[in-house]
């Protein structure tokens, strides 16, 4: 089994449209939770941060983690072509860091 | 313009040959680090490095190599002992520690083996 899990889509909705993205993990000495977005031929660029439990919200986007259920997720509200990329979740803690598959997220227009 | 540069963006290497890809560096951080990105299989640390003159091992070390004799610089040189060297390599780097996950990256190097 994969310490983090993401399933890598791909996912397609249309603009406006509101999207979840989750990963979920098994590795319980993880404290610091991250999405990072990809655009097509970069380098991926932090997006979202939380230290342990909880939500935050930046914008458009909410990260929420729930260490009880080993479950992170990402938001984003009012969807936008521009958003189109890879979001790849990360966790970090006990000294290492592990990246989900990432999620290859389509927005329409 | 702080950042990372990594060179060449595109390279092609016939089996057998030794590349090495450059990173570069002008954020003052400590820590750097090497990814390997294939489809499907998001990003695998290669090796990673917290102080000049020292470097350890990632969980797929096997077939590359590193230095780090200057803080801005940690180039990565894949070798021919490498069975599948054709990838997206990504340099990082970060002021704390690789647990706490606040990684920048650079652009990124696509190796082809032909």
């Amino acid at each position: 089994q994969k310490e983090v899990e993401q399933d890598p889509g791909p996912l397609s909705v249309p603009e406006g449209a509101i999207v979840s993205l989750n990963c979920t993990y098994s590795n319980s000495a993880f404290q610091y939770f991250m999405w990072y977005r990809q655009y097509s031929r970069k380098g991926p660029e932090l997006l979202m941060y939380t230290y342990s439990s909880g939500n935050k919200e930046d914008g458009r986007f909410t990260a929420q983690v729930d260490k009880s259920s080993k479950y992170i997720s990402l938001f984003i509200r009012d969807s936008q072509p521009s958003d189109s990329a890879t979001y790849l979740c990360a966790m970090g803690g006990a000294q290492k860091l592990v990246f989900g598959q990432g999620t290859r997220l389509t927005i329409n227009p | 313009d702080g950042g990372i540069t990594q060179s060449p963006k595109y390279l092609f290497r016939k089996e057998g040959q030794n590349v090495t890809l450059s990173c570069e560096q002008n954020l003052n951080h400590d820590a750097m680090y090497w990814y390997r990105q294939d489809p499907g299989q998001g990003l695998r640390l290669i090796y990673y490095s917290q102080i000049v003159n020292d470097f350890q091992k990632g969980d797929i070390a096997e077939g590359y190599s590193v230095s780090r004799e200057k803080k801005e610089s940690f180039p990565l040189t894949v070798t021919s002992a490498q069975k599948n060297p054709t990838a997206f390599y990504l340099c990082a780097s970060s002021i704390t520690g690789l647990a706490t996950g606040e990684l920048f990256f650079g652009e990124g190097s696509r190796l082809t083996v032909l």
